[in-house]
């Protein structure tokens, strides 16, 4: 079964917004992913938080991770037309056959 | 860098032939992945490698679908015979890391389509 899965399966904003994406998963994890695809491009890897971590910041994105919930969320603010994508986040488990699981993705649209 | 490099970009074939996907992926990385992509399916390993080796292959969906990497710098994904329901995006991963957990980057992917 699907690991992590991202909510709300779409989002469509106005440029210049915030954009906040979630991801729930289910197992203890070692770490937590998140990845950009732009429609017909390879994934591209945004920031990794690993489990003892809390809050992360790149450029204008921040992520936060609360294991308690099991969740994650991704904020990219003052959104641009070009943050027009596919977001997915990636759970690393912390045991058993440990690779990483992909979740169903966000597809994010600004509008300009 | 030039980054996760497959090949080819588009392949389009008919049922019942081989299909031989690429992969170079990043000088140095020690890990590598395969995966495919499907609307209905979302993204899936299918295996990977780490030095070299078959570290997990569960995610391949039957036998006609083999992978190799005979060096650090070069893997294959095989598909014989080919069905329509193969069709997909695959994508060719690598990781510095030894292990599945670590940041992975993408290649840009091979779409196929099998008629």
């Amino acid at each position: 079964s699907q690991q992590g899965e991202e909510d709300p399966q779409a989002l469509s904003i106005q440029e210049g917004e915030n954009a906040t994406m979630n991801c729930s998963y289910k197992t203890s994890i070692n770490n937590l992913q998140w990845y950009r695809q732009n429609s017909g491009r390879g994934l591209v890897h945004l920031i990794l938080i690993r489990s003892n971590e809390r809050e992360k910041h790149s450029g204008r994105l921040r992520v936060t991770l609360d294991t308690s919930k099991k969740s994650s969320s991704l904020l990219i603010t003052a959104s641009r037309a070009a943050d027009t994508a596919s977001y997915f986040c990636a759970t690393a488990p912390n045991f058993g056959n440990e690779k990483l699981t992909f979740g169903t993705g966000t597809r994010l649209t600004i509008i300009p | 860098d030039a980054g996760v490099i497959q090949s080819p970009r588009h392949e389009v074939t008919e049922m019942g032939q081989e299909v031989t996907l690429r992969c170079k992926p990043i000088s140095g990385h020690n890990s590598l992945f395969w995966y495919r992509q499907t609307m209905m399916r979302g993204l899936e390993l299918l295996i990977y490698f780490n030095n070299n080796v078959p570290i997990d292959d569960s995610g391949m969906p039957e036998d006609r679908f083999s992978a190799k990497m005979p060096n650090a710098s070069f893997s294959t994904l095989k598909i014989q015979p080919s069905e329509p329901r193969d069709s997909a995006v695959y994508f060719c991963a690598s990781s510095l890391m030894v292990g599945a957990t670590d940041t992975q980057y993408f290649g840009p992917g091979t779409r196929l389509t099998v008629l």
